[in-house]
């Protein structure tokens, strides 16, 4: 069955250094999400790529995060630099693309610790 | 403004049936979904309600009515690996996914 691919599954940094996410998403899907958990909250939703285009970054705080998805199909999101409450799990996600009301399909999640 | 509520924690016996609620308030409604969660790890797709009813799916059954801004995930023949967070979801008018806190549900032997 196909998978989102997220790597690293952990992350320790000290604050003030730059930290990047990647994310694979299922083979095909033209849409791709970055979402931000903390711990007993819904997902946040950071920025929503359609293919290589940002249909949505309204949540993204583009002081310190970035995100690309240059050719339509992997992703990285960055945090330059990382600061204390930025501590939460960062998920990726995918959909078809194809309807407006698709699934989206999550990968495991990078977990995010700021010291 | 937006807003989903679901309870924050149940706890219910194993082999009995929970029912986990979820109300809505929202700009406009395109599909209510379900995801679970377990602790550490990602939320995976249980259901999609658009329509008003009930979809069964093995164990597991959602119900929505869109009058009343009301879904329900029904649990039945609980197992101990059934204890994870449940997550409600609401597509709005603009077609983005408004996300509860999501309930912990506890299974106890």
């Amino acid at each position: 069955e196909a998978e989102v691919a997220q790597s690293p599954r952990y992350k320790i940094t000290e604050k003030s250094q730059a930290v990047a996410f990647w994310c694979d998403p299922i083979s095909g899907h033209a849409t791709l999400y970055w979402y931000r958990q903390i711990l007993g909250q819904g997902p946040e939703l950071l920025v929503q790529f359609q293919d290589e285009s940002v249909v949505d970054d309204s949540q993204l705080p583009k002081d310190r995060f970035s995100a690309e998805r240059l050719k339509g199909v992997d992703s990285t999101l960055k945090i330059q630099p990382a600061e204390l409450g930025d501590s939460a799990m960062y998920l990726c996600a995918s959909s078809s693309g194809t309807g407006e009301a698709d699934t989206q399909y999550f990968g495991p999640g990078t977990r995010l610790t700021v010291l | 403004g937006q807003n989903i509520d679901q309870p924050t924690e149940m706890t219910a016996t194993e082999g009995a049936i929970v029912q986990i609620n979820c109300t809505y308030q929202t700009s406009g409604f395109n599909g209510l979904f379900w995801y679970q969660q377990h602790a550490g790890e990602a939320p995976t797709f249980l259901s999609y309600n658009v329509l008003d009813g009930l979809e069964e799916k093995g164990r597991f059954s959602s119900f929505l009515s869109r009058s009343k801004g009301y879904s329900y995930l029904l649990l039945k023949e609980l197992q101990m690996k059934d204890s994870a967070s449940y997550l409600c979801a609401v597509l709005d008018s603009n077609y983005q996914l408004i996300w509860g806190a999501g309930t912990k549900l506890i299974i106890k032997p």
